[in-house]
């Protein structure tokens, strides 16, 4: 199994709701990641999970909430977020996060949309 | 601090074309060079990589070569065709952070 999978494929959400997003890799791999993608514009680095412990939080706003329960499920939880927090969210997973020569493998996106 | 720098988009080409994507970086150390491909509606795919100096990495027709004297890997492909429209986007990874490229939008006639 080489694929990372995402759920929801689509949400749309007022800015005082909580939602969350969730990612899933069975890869074995235990380096996971959160990006953000804007249209017309590469990924930006949200967050990067090794271990199960976060890692790395590129001074994401704390409307953005992660969470990695497990090597293998990767959550983001979302809470007052504002209309330019819309855009496609990424989760990525690699086989460790410090091997320079290790690819990442990317799920499909959740498409969000902040009314 | 690490940088790559692609060509602006889109390239339009016909099918059966050749094509080229420039792509330069700028990084400390010895990093891994990745070419990504993102069709529309989709998350980024794996198209080639490349870990070493003078390495080819070579998927589906694509090719690119890490060339280190010229800090270059270039995105090469004989002969596109109508599927092959996507954003590809060069990547590299030094540390554990990777840096993308703008990404170049590449839209096929038939």
């Amino acid at each position: 199994d080489t694929e990372v999978t995402q759920t929801p494929k689509h949400l749309v959400m007022g800015m005082t709701n909580k939602k969350s997003l969730k990612c899933e890799q069975h890869m074995g791999h235990r380096a996971m990641y959160w990006y953000k993608q804007k249209a017309k514009k590469p990924p930006e680095l949200m967050f990067v999970y090794s271990y199960e412990k976060l890692s790395i939080n590129e001074s994401v706003p704390s409307r953005f909430s992660p969470e990695c329960p497990n090597s293998s499920l990767l959550n983001l939880h979302l809470h007052a977020l504002q209309p330019e927090d819309s855009a496609l969210y990424l989760c990525a997973s690699s086989l460790r996060d410090r091997d320079s020569y290790n690819e990442q493998f990317f799920g499909p996106g959740t498409r969000l949309t902040v009314l | 601090g690490n940088s790559v720098t692609q060509m602006e988009g889109p390239v339009t080409l016909s099918e059966e074309a050749f094509l080229t994507i420039n792509c330069t970086y700028t990084a400390t150390g010895y990093p891994s060079l990745f070419w990504y491909v993102q069709y529309p509606g989709e998350g980024l795919q794996l198209l080639l990589k490349a870990t070493k100096a003078d390495d080819k990495g070579s998927n589906k027709g694509f090719e690119a070569t890490y060339r280190k004297e010229t800090t270059s890997f270039h995105l090469e492909k004989g002969s596109v065709q109508v599927s092959d429209s996507a954003v590809y986007f060069c990547a590299l990874r030094g540390s554990y952070i990777p840096t993308f490229g703008r990404g170049t939008s590449l839209i096929v006639h038939p």
